[in-house]
């Protein structure tokens, strides 16, 4: 049972345009959530979090969205550059516990 | 400040082996979780040690063992290998692992494992 599920394995966006990278998650309870970028042979890096109680987070380039009754987020990328081109994984925890489940992962290509 | 380090790099094993891998967190992080990433599930979480015990753990057989150490460093076993073990094995380390943007995990560049 996936409990957050990234539907598109892949994108590709031109540099300079908005990439909107979405997730879905399924536990009611997940009331954390966080997006990973990884490079291949690195490990995946912090970007940008979001608690349950604020619908938007913002850091330079990056804005996720929440929609808590769609049980919905969304990374925003303005303007995309070609380093962004990487695996992106949405993730979440819960009140409960603050074990993170990540999703499957995005592959970004950014396109010149 | 030096980031988490995971050794080996690269492991190849047959099948019923076992084999153990090492994590070294960032230095005054007494969390380390332990995940696996493979091409078809993502990242799964294997199981968290904080002050040497386990807090959490995730849904892998007993087959998948771990432990922390006084210095926070953490080993994780896996024993009797099975083909579909062949994986990336990522250690990640946190302040505390509670929640919050000012205790986000660090993750290291993590072990690749082939089981033959």
């Amino acid at each position: 049972d996936q409990q957050v599920k990234q539907n598109s394995p892949s994108l590709s966006v031109q540099e300079g345009r908005i990439s909107i990278l979405n997730c879905d998650y399924t536990n009611s309870m997940f009331d954390y959530f966080l997006w990973y970028k990884k490079y291949p042979a690195e490990g995946p890096t912090f970007l940008i979090s979001i608690s349950s109680i604020k619908d938007k987070n913002e850091d330079g380039r990056f804005t996720v969205f929440l929609n808590k009754s769609a049980k919905h987020l969304s990374l925003h990328i303005v303007p995309s550059q070609p380093g962004d081109s990487a695996v992106y994984f949405c993730a979440a925890s819960g009140f409960r516990d603050d074990k993170i489940i990540f999703g499957k992962g995005t592959r970004l290509h950014i396109l010149p | 400040k030096a980031g988490v380090t995971q050794t080996p790099r690269y492991l190849i094993k047959t099948r019923g082996q076992q084999v153990t891998l090492s994590c070294s967190p960032i230095s005054g992080h007494r969390s380390v979780s332990w995940y696996q990433q493979t091409p078809g599930q993502g990242l799964q979480f294997l199981f968290e040690y904080f002050s040497e015990t386990q807090r959490n753990k995730g849904n892998f057989p007993g087959r998948f063992s771990g432990r922390q150490f006084s210095n926070s460093r953490s080993e994780m076993n896996v024993s009797t290998l099975e083909l579909g073990d062949s994986a990336l094995y990522l250690c990640a380390s946190s302040r505390t692992g509670r929640k919050g943007s000012y205790n986000e995990q660090f993750f290291g560049p993590g072990t690749r494992l082939t089981v033959l």
